[in-house]
């Protein structure tokens, strides 16, 4: 059974810092891996996706890494903002399904 | 339209009752998937459709029954539910099972 963990569970960094988010897997067999946000008692919003054939994805501000030989992803978010306030879940695709990390609840200080 | 809607966006019900959520998307998505979420924990998965067939039912109790009528839309029926039901119930679907997910907002539930 595929355990994700994620590490720092939170964390609290002050305006311009960059955030560094880890994302560690047992089972390197995944198709793919999705990086999501969640504000308090939302849904998730998609940030980046991943195909296991690659090693990084960039939007904006925001830069995810992939190392299935190792199993980590890093999702790395440049000159943080306090709109960046949220908690940050990893996923990976396997065996028909998504394994979810617990996530990393993250504030931004002004 | 790229997103998944979700009704009602909050629910409270009683243990005898018989309520329902509902889940659309206009993607031409053909997996969907039903997730509860307890506070602070991540999403668990319950159901799983794949052009509208139910391929996963994760030992999900009987008292949650879902139905996919067709492809544009996802249902959740809920009959005697137990406090420890309460939760958010989020609706996702995907191109394909490989594919990247796109979630609705959810619906919070609260079973009195």
């Amino acid at each position: 059974k595929q355990e994700v963990t994620q590490i720092p569970a939170a964390l609290s960094v002050p305006e311009g810092e960059n955030l560094v988010l880890n994302c560690s897997f047992t089972d390197s067999a995944i198709y793919n891996l999705q990086w999501f946000r969640q504000d308090p008692g939302k849904g998730l919003t998609s940030l980046l996706l991943i195909q296991s054939s690659q090693r990084e994805q960039t939007s904006g501000r925001l830069n995810a890494s992939l190392d299935k030989s190792s199993g980590r992803s890093t999702l790395y978010i440049a000159a943080s903002q306090p709109g960046d306030s949220a908690t940050y879940l990893c996923a990976l695709y396997g065996n028909n399904r998504l394994a979810f990390g617990k996530g990393n609840q993250v504030v931004v200080i002004p | 339209d790229t997103e998944v809607t979700q009704t009602p966006k909050h629910l409270v019900m009683g243990m005898t009752n018989k309520k329902s959520l509902k889940c659309e998307q206009h993607m031409g998505h053909r997996a969907m998937y039903w997730y509860k979420q307890k506070a602070k924990k991540p999403p668990e998965l319950m159901f799983v459709y794949s052009y509208e067939k139910l391929s996963i039912n994760e030992s999900v109790p009987s008292r949650f029954s879902p139905e996919c009528p067709n492809s544009s839309l996802l249902n959740l029926h809920l009959h005697a539910l137990q406090p420890e039901d309460s939760a958010l119930y989020l609706c996702a679907s995907a191109p394909g099972v490989l594919s990247s997910y796109t979630f609705g907002s959810g619906t919070r539930l609260t079973v009195v």
